[in-house]
């Protein structure tokens, strides 16, 4: 079966740094782009930061360029996200999510989703 | 960046309504837009990718449409388990975004 599977949520004081992991298993890991995209309670979708299949090629949401780094291990099956600097509007569920196309591409819709990790910043 | 604008943010229909949501980007993004329903509590779901393609296992009756600017997801026949938020999502270039979401409920 096709999974994704987030872990390393919890509460952070404003200022301090948390961990994401999101494991993948039921398919070819580096044959495609991963992404995490998150939802603050009751508002919309937010793209946070995605990477091709080898990491070359990286984005950031404006929001967390600078403070937020996106990382993969693709002999781990495994995505991950350093969140540093936090601040209350980093609170939201965080999705991992799989790029759609197995060429590996970073621009891509989003085809598989984990179930999300809640983050919440609050002092 | 890319701003992509939903319309309507709300919508009440009935049970075998034709439903349209449209999604206008802030510039062009040729085909480069995808579809996703959501649920509460639940992940998205993509229905749609590269504006008009169906996602493998998404009931007929969902549809997309346009180009460049200007892009519509259409529901035929509304039915039960399509009350949901829907998004529509750009992944022309960084940094991807999505449309603010147009809740569909019961009428």
């Amino acid at each position: 079966e096709v999974q994704l599977v987030e872990s390393g949520g919890g509460v952070a004081r404003p200022g301090e740094s948390l961990r994401l992991f999101c494991a993948a298993s039921g398919f070819t890991f580096d044959d495609y782009g991963m992404n995490w995209v998150r939802q603050a309670p009751g508002k919309g979708l937010e793209w946070v930061s995605g990477l091709n299949w080898n990491g070359g090629r990286i984005g950031y949401a404006d929001s967390v360029k600078g403070r937020f780094t996106i990382s993969r291990d693709n002999a781990k099956n495994s995505l991950y996200l350093q969140m540093s600097s936090l601040r209350a509007e980093d609170t939201a569920l965080y999705y991992c999510a799989r790029g759609r196309s197995i060429t590996g591409a970073v621009y891509d819709s989003f085809d598989i989703w984990g179930q999300g990790t809640m983050v919440t910043v609050s002092s | 960046d890319i701003q992509l604008t939903q319309s309507p943010s709300f919508l009440s229909a009935s049970v075998g309504d034709r439903v349209t949501i449209t999604c206008r980007a802030s510039q062009g993004i040729s085909s480069y837009l995808a579809w996703y329903q959501q649920k509460p509590g639940k992940a998205p779901n993509l229905l749609i990718f590269a504006a008009s393609s169906l996602q493998s296992g998404v009931p007929s009756r969902f549809s997309g449409s346009g180009s460049g600017t200007q892009f519509t997801l259409t529901i035929s026949s509304l039915q039960p388990e399509d009350f949901a938020t829907y998004y529509c999502q750009h992944f022309n270039s960084f940094p991807l975004t999505f449309g603010g979401g147009t809740k569909v409920e019961i009428k």
